[in-house]
């Protein structure tokens, strides 16, 4: 089975801080997924890659950043973290692209709360 | 922007019954599509997946069915369970030549089946 892990399930951090969360998938998924989920607003992707090295942003970038190193990991990183950023955050991975047809598998998410 | 709307956003019936639960693009242009389940605080785990040239998936009591030319989309549950109880997503692909194709995703359908 594809597994993507997601390292925190749960995180606390203070305004300001610099927050690092780490997503890795066992499959040789081209391309991974940053999402954020917030109730009421659905799903909303940050960033995404398709390649080591190569990153996309998504719908909603700003205060974000991420790193793709190495194939299998995918890192989103708050440069500051502020209190609007609480959210659920969640990672996917998928082989090729979404329209050629191949399916995206989720990890577990991590619940971030900056207070 | 593709937006995508699921009716109902909640649902809640008797164990045994038949369900349809909807999915509508305001870009019919889409590719594929995926409809997930998310229990809660957990994340999305892909249930059907519908590629270009098909019109519908069946898995067990799930059947999805995908009309591109009106950019709708409707999962069937037959005989729900207690078990089926969950958020119901779909997304859908829309490749306009990006070799990635992103997933757009509605807000989802809250599914209760009470015994």
């Amino acid at each position: 089975d594809v597994k993507v892990t997601q390292s925190s399930r749960y995180l606390v951090k203070r305004t300001g801080e610099k927050v690092f969360l780490e997503c890795v998938q066992d499959m040789d998924h081209e391309n991974m997924f940053w999402y954020r989920q917030d109730p009421g607003l659905g799903l909303r992707l940050i960033y995404f890659s398709y390649d080591v090295k190569m990153k996309e942003k998504g719908d909603i970038p700003e205060g974000y950043s991420v790193s793709r190193e190495k194939k299998e990991r995918f890192s989103l990183i708050l440069e500051s973290a502020s209190t609007n950023q609480t959210s659920m955050y969640l990672c996917a991975s998928s082989s090729g692209g979404a329209s050629s047809g191949n399916t995206i598998y989720f990890g577990e998410g991590s619940w971030l709360t900056v207070v | 922007k593709q937006e995508v709307t699921q009716i109902p956003a909640a649902l809640s019936v008797p164990e045994g019954e038949n369900l349809v639960l909807n999915c509508s693009f305001t870009d019919s242009a889409i590719y594929n599509l995926q409809w997930f389940r998310q229990d809660p605080g957990k994340g999305l785990t892909s249930l059907l997946l519908i590629q270009s040239s098909q019109r519908e998936q069946t898995s067990g009591r799930l059947n999805a069915s995908l009309d591109k030319s009106s950019g709708r989309s409707t999962l069937y549950i037959a005989a729900s369970q207690p078990g089926d109880s969950a958020t119901y997503l779909c997304a859908g692909g829309a490749d306009r030549g990006s070799t990635l194709g992103r997933l757009y995703f509605g807000r989802g359908t809250q599914l209760t089946v009470w015994p």
